[in-house]
């Protein structure tokens, strides 16, 4: 069974970056592909990006291209997503979640960490 | 870019059928799948592979996928489905694509 324990909540200025870990037990790291999904307040999910097994490259979706860099220290089992430029419309939950590549669901998801910007 | 459009709410009485739509172009070439959100929680794959449940889900979850319209259905529904669910769709084109979302009210 995979446990993904997110980092805690986090208030940012605007302009500044954030940086949201994802520990993985139960499995390591290598052995999965991990993505990042967020969530803006009384919205919906929006996928930003992650690990294509396919290719063994990192993939973001367009609109986050240049301002997020989803890393992973295999030492550590520790997934990270940061976020540059933040605007106030970052505001949102993000969430780490696994992807099972050959179906290209999210089977395992992260509790979430809540990121707010405001000045 | 690729859009996934579902009913923003569904209200149904406890016990009967919901049904839950998600309409893509071509959504049938290619795989869905199905998540629950309750309020404050993540997200819970319900369904994969069009018509597949993981280990745990009820079996009153069911799914189907065709033409430009995947359908979530939810038979003799209890108090404790009433969620958000959101649709996902994938292929090596659109990668990654949730719909709208539908909050479903058990009445």
């Amino acid at each position: 069974q995979v446990q993904l324990v997110q980092s805690g909540a986090e208030v940012k200025k605007p302009g500044a970056s954030v940086k949201v870990s994802c520990k993985v037990s139960g499995y390591t790291l290598t052995e999965l592909s991990m993505h990042w999904v967020r969530q803006a307040p009384g919205k919906g999910l929006e996928w930003m990006g992650g690990f294509d097994p396919e290719d063994g490259e990192t993939i973001y979706a367009q609109k986050f291209q240049g301002r997020v860099t989803m890393t992973e220290d295999t030492s550590t089992d520790t997934a990270y997503m940061e976020l540059s430029s933040l605007r106030s419309e970052d505001t949102a939950v993000y969430y780490c979640a696994t992807l099972v590549a050959s179906s290209g669901y999210f089977d395992y998801w992260g509790q979430g960490t809540l990121v707010t910007v405001s000045s | 870019s690729y859009e996934l459009t579902q009913p923003p709410s569904v209200s149904v009485s406890p016990g009967q059928t919901a049904s839950i739509t998600c309409s893509g172009d071509k959504l049938g070439d290619k795989y869905a799948c199905w998540y629950q959100q309750k309020p404050g929680q993540s997200p819970v794959l319900v369904i994969y592979q069009d018509s597949k449940r993981p280990s745990g889900i009820p079996e009153r979850f069911s799914g189907s996928n065709s033409g430009n319209t995947a359908t979530l259905t939810i038979s003799g529904t209890q108090a404790m489905d009433e969620a958000d669910y959101y649709c996902q769709a994938w292929d090596s084109s659109i990668l990654y694509v949730f719909g709208t979302g539908t909050k479903v009210t058990v009445l």
